[in-house]
């Protein structure tokens, strides 16, 4: 089983700034590697998957990168809404595996 | 618009059993990867089942045995039916569908079970 490690639990940023989150894992995942964004009281959302690849309808200001084991969402000016928790998923192999989840709050 | 609406969570005692539904509106379950999720707090995500749209079932090691995931093309609804429950087994289960190139694209809202004497 491939084990997905978000090593930030939570990352405090202002609203405007910058917010770079990381997610690694146990071996290569190619690019097959997906972000999910999730409020309180709400199911995930899918932001990103094929590690950069934004799904419909997700702002710009979200961007994925990375290949094999090391990736990074980078939100570039965080607005209000974007306070979450963001979880990374492997399904480059079975079990599909996440992340243990980065909380992004307010600073 | 897609809907997935989970139903059938609640209070179980450990070695006890409990069937979990989902009705899913537009999108059809026979076409699907259909799957289930379950969120523990503190122990993140965790996959659990996928049905694919032949009919061939997948189950996570942990609920291997224990877990049945069906599903009802007439009623357009999925089914698990979790035998055995653990106390570890606690948690808010989704219904998603799992896309063809496996991501998790649509959610239910969730439904808790919580194991425990």
């Amino acid at each position: 089983e491939i084990v997905m490690t978000q090593s930030s639990v939570t990352l405090s940023v202002s609203p405007g700034e910058r917010a770079t989150l990381s997610c690694r894992a146990s071996q290569s995942v190619n690019t097959n590697l997906a972000w999910y964004q999730q409020k309180p009281g709400q199911p995930p959302r899918l932001l990103i998957y094929g590690a950069s690849t934004r799904v419909t309808g997700i702002p710009a200001r979200f961007s994925g990168s990375g290949s094999g084991t090391e990736f990074t969402l980078t939100i570039s000016s965080l607005q209000s809404e974007d306070f979450a928790v963001y979880f990374c998923q492997q399904y480059n192999s079975w079990p599909l595996t996440f992340g243990g989840g980065t909380q992004v709050e307010i600073k | 618009e897609v809907q997935l609406v989970e139903s059938g969570g609640g209070l179980v005692q450990p070695g006890g059993s409990l069937r979990l539904s989902c009705a899913a509106s537009g999108l059809p379950v026979s076409n699907n990867y259909m799957s289930w999720v379950r969120q523990v707090p503190g122990r993140g995500l965790e996959w659990v089942s996928v049905i694919y749209n032949d009919g061939d079932t997948y189950y996570a090691d942990s609920v291997k045995g224990r877990f049945t995931l069906s599903r009802d093309n007439s009623k357009n609804t999925l089914d698990l039916q979790m035998n055995s429950l653990r106390t570890e087994d606690t948690g808010v289960y989704y219904c998603t569908r799992l896309r063809t190139t496996l991501q998790f694209d649509f959610w239910g809202q969730g439904t808790l079970v919580t194991v425990s004497s």
